[in-house]
């Protein structure tokens, strides 16, 4: 069975700053993928950065990077130059293995508050 | 290009009512997903379909949901009756579903729709 921990259940920092979110996860699969998801207050989830689990480099997305340590089965989200926008539940999510399915399997969440 | 759609937006409907929420995917896309968010269990998947074929309902909590793909561009998730603990926000997403090859881990990013907030009093 898979699993995505998110530990911190709230986040703050000010604008401008960079901001890192934690997520590990647990599977004994060799190949998976990751992913991070924003839902903002009006309540739709957008997708932001993924990172495959053969993928050598960290994914980046513009303000968005994916710091991936596979050995330690971590998936950090970093949002460089906070905006005021970036307020939001951020989601990590893991997909199975192809010859599994596509389902994915989401952690807690972490609420980010950018403050002015 | 339009996005996943789904309607209504907001229902509000009394226990033991039917209700019937709508899914439209991104056009081109051949893998369909309902998920429900509940604070108290998250985001979870209730049931997936592949080429309009329900591939894994084991998410479904109980006969009173059942869930439809008639063809390629429409997908639907009835609850009947319904109850209180039906009330979440019920989620839509679609992808582009490539398989893997070798070492490969297709992308295979699910794009959600705008999510359906449902209230049964």
């Amino acid at each position: 069975a898979q699993k995505i921990t998110q530990t911190q259940p709230g986040m703050f920092v000010q604008e401008k700053e960079a901001v890192t979110l934690d997520c590990t996860y647990d599977t004994s699969d060799q190949s998976y993928g990751l992913f991070w998801y924003k839902q903002p207050s009006s309540g739709e989830m957008i997708f932001l950065i993924y990172q495959g689990s053969y993928d050598e480099q960290n994914a980046t997305e513009g303000r968005y990077s994916l710091n991936f340590q596979k050995a330690r089965k971590s998936a950090n989200l970093v949002i460089s130059a906070s905006q005021l926008g970036d307020s939001a539940m951020y989601f990590c999510a893991m997909r199975e293995p192809e010859t599994s399915g596509s389902r994915l399997t989401f952690g807690e969440g972490t609420q980010l508050t950018v403050n002015p | 290009d339009a996005g996943v759609i789904q309607s209504p937006r907001h229902e509000v409907t009394e226990m033991g009512q039917e209700v019937t929420l709508r899914c439209k995917p991104i056009s081109g896309h051949n893998s369909l997903f309902w998920y429900r968010q509940t604070m108290m269990r998250g985001l979870e998947l209730l049931i997936y379909f592949n080429n309009n074929v329900p591939i894994d309902d084991s998410g479904m909590p109980e006969d009173r949901f059942s869930a439809k793909m008639p063809n390629a561009s429409f997908s639907t998730l009835k609850i009947q009756p319904s109850e209180p603990r039906d009330s979440a926000v019920y989620f839509c997403a679609s992808t582009l579903r490539v398989r893997t090859s070798g070492n490969h881990h297709p992308k295979n990013i699910q794009y959600f729709g705008a999510g359906t907030r449902l209230s049964v009093l």
